[in-house]
């Protein structure tokens, strides 16, 4: 079973930030905190890691939590093409993924 | 940079007929292989792994099985498929030794068992 906990559904508006949240209560001091998104018919692609401190990419940003139960997933300006079900994952390693049902992402023009 | 590969994109098979999906990887030598099963709406459930030729890893038991006879190909198969079977199966895998610690997936084939 997954061991973190999203929001089965958000919405946002196209150009505007997006903050997709996740809780990881049980999250152990080696977890890591993976992000996967997965386009409509397509396998799901890595989008960002962290472990204590905040991380930033070409992607998006992930801020974490200072207890490290709970993280955020920020996509700075939504674009139609952001539109995907997001999947927040903690686990030691890239070795063991647990995908639960993730949060669909829609963006709206 | 490496590519996976899936075979067929699409499928359609009756009930009790058998079944060989394949995942070929380009670009990489000696990766971690995985084989995961997505239904309708669902997360994707991990099904087998493997981290070397002839080294398979079942996370669930069900009727599927799955072999990797060369460094870079991972079947999954089935003797009889079942309704359940129905899915979008993706093929992901883990290059060793890339900073970035990521899986990579396939683009998954949609098999239709009726």
């Amino acid at each position: 079973d997954a061991k973190t906990t999203q929001p089965n559904s958000m919405e946002s508006n196209e150009e505007e930030p997006v903050h997709l949240p996740c809780n990881h209560s049980t999250i152990s001091g080696t977890d890591y905190i993976h992000w996967y998104r997965q386009l409509p018919s397509q396998g799901p692609e890595y989008v960002i890691h962290g472990l204590t401190s905040n991380v930033n990419n070409r992607m998006a940003s992930l801020a974490i939590a200072e207890d490290r139960k709970s993280s955020t997933l920020i996509l700075h300006r939504a674009t139609l093409r952001d539109a995907a079900v997001y999947y927040c994952i903690q686990s030691g390693s890239a070795r063991q993924l647990t995908f639960g049902s993730g949060t669909q992402l829609t963006v709206l023009p | 940079s490496q590519t996976i590969h899936q075979w067929p994109a699409t499928l359609v098979q009756p009930v009790g007929s058998p079944l060989s999906l394949e995942c070929t990887v380009e670009g990489t030598s000696n990766p971690n292989l995985y084989w995961y099963r997505q239904a309708a709406g669902r997360g994707l459930q991990l099904l087998f792994y493997s981290v070397g030729i002839g080294q398979i890893s079942s996370e669930v038991p069900q009727n599927l099985s799955a072999s990797r006879p060369q460094d870079r190909q991972f079947i999954l198969s089935s003797k009889k498929l079942l309704l359940s079977d129905s899915g979008f199966y993706l093929c992901a895998c883990i290059i060793p030794g890339l900073a970035r610690n990521e899986q990579f997936f396939g683009p998954g084939t949609r098999l239709t068992v009726l």
